[in-house]
C-alpha cells in the first residue's frame, strides 16, 4: 500500500506555544489529505480536509485560526497548532488520497502524539 | 448517522479464523465497503476494499452477501499482532466530496 508519513512522532510543548506538524505522501501524489485528532478510547475524529493549494475546509467545531493548515504541495500538508493548551493535548493522524485507476484509497500517517503542558 | 454497525468487542484463538462481521442495510449502489484497523497508538492501516465481489488480497479476505446489506472480513490466520480496532467504513469508490468517517469499530483481541 501507499506510504504516508509524519512528523515528529510526538511532541512535548508548553502552554501557549506552537507546534507544527508534517505530513507526507511518500510514493504517490495526493490531491487531498485530511487531518484527524483521536482523544483516548476514542475514534477518529476528521478536523479539516486539505486541498492542494487551495484554504482546508474545517468541520464545524474546529477552529480554522487555531489549527493552522498549509498544503503547498501533491505530496506535503502540514499542522500548525497555535497557542497550545493543555486541552489539545491529543493524537493527530494525517490522511492522504491516492487514486488507482478509477477507485480512490485513503492512506493514514503514524500518527503525532501531542503533549502540552 | 451511523452507516454501519459492528460489535464493540470480539476475541479469537491466535491461529484460528477471525471472522468480523459489519451490517450497513443502508449502502448505496455505488457505495464501497472499507476495512481499517487501528493498531494502539498507530495511524489505521488500510485493510481491503469491495464492491459486491468477494476480494482477497495478502491481509484478509473480504465476503459481502448478496444482497449487500452485510460483510464479514476474514483473517484466515490470526496471530497476535492482529489484535486492533477494526472499522467498517461504507463509501463511494471517488470519494468525490464524502468523507472517510469513522464508528466505534470492533476491538479484536487474539487470544494465545
Amino acid at each position: 500500500g501507499a506510504v504516508v508519513s509524519q512528523h515528529p512522532s510526538w511532541v512535548i510543548c508548553k502552554s501557549g506555544t506552537s507546534v507544527k506538524i508534517e505530513c507526507r505522501s511518500l510514493d504517490f501524489q495526493a490531491t487531498t489529505m485530511f487531518w484527524y485528532r483521536q482523544f483516548p478510547k476514542q475514534s477518529l475524529m476528521l478536523m479539516a480536509t486539505s486541498n492542494e493549494g487551495s484554504k482546508a475546509t474545517y468541520e464545524q467545531g474546529v477552529e480554522k485560526d487555531k489549527f493552522l493548515i498549509n498544503h503547498a504541495s501533491l505530496t506535503l500538508s502540514t499542522l500548525t497548532v497555535t497557542s497550545a493548551h493543555p486541552e489539545d493535548s491529543s493524537f493527530y493522524i494525517c490522511s492522504a488520497r491516492s487514486a488507482r485507476g478509477s477507485q480512490e484509497t485513503q492512506y493514514f500517517g503514524p500518527g503525532t502524539r501531542l503533549l502540552v503542558l | 448517522d451511523a452507516k454501519t454497525t459492528q460489535p464493540p468487542s470480539m476475541d479469537c484463538a491466535e491461529g484460528r479464523a477471525a471472522n468480523l462481521p459489519c451490517n450497513h442495510s443502508t449502502i448505496s449502489g455505488n457505495e464501497y465497503v472499507y476495512w481499517y484497523r487501528q493498531i494502539h497508538s498507530q495511524g489505521p492501516q488500510y485493510i481491503i476494499h469491495g464492491l459486491k465481489n468477494n476480494e482477497t488480497n495478502e491481509m484478509a479476505s473480504l465476503i459481502i452477501t448478496e444482497d449487500r446489506k452485510s460483510s464479514t472480513l476474514i483473517l484466515p490466520h490470526a496471530t497476535l499482532r492482529d489484535t486492533a480496532v477494526y472499522y467498517c467504513i461504507v463509501n463511494p469508490p471517488n470519494f468525490g466530496n464524502e468523507k472517510l468517517t469513522f464508528g466505534t469499530g470492533t476491538r479484536l483481541t487474539i487470544i494465545p
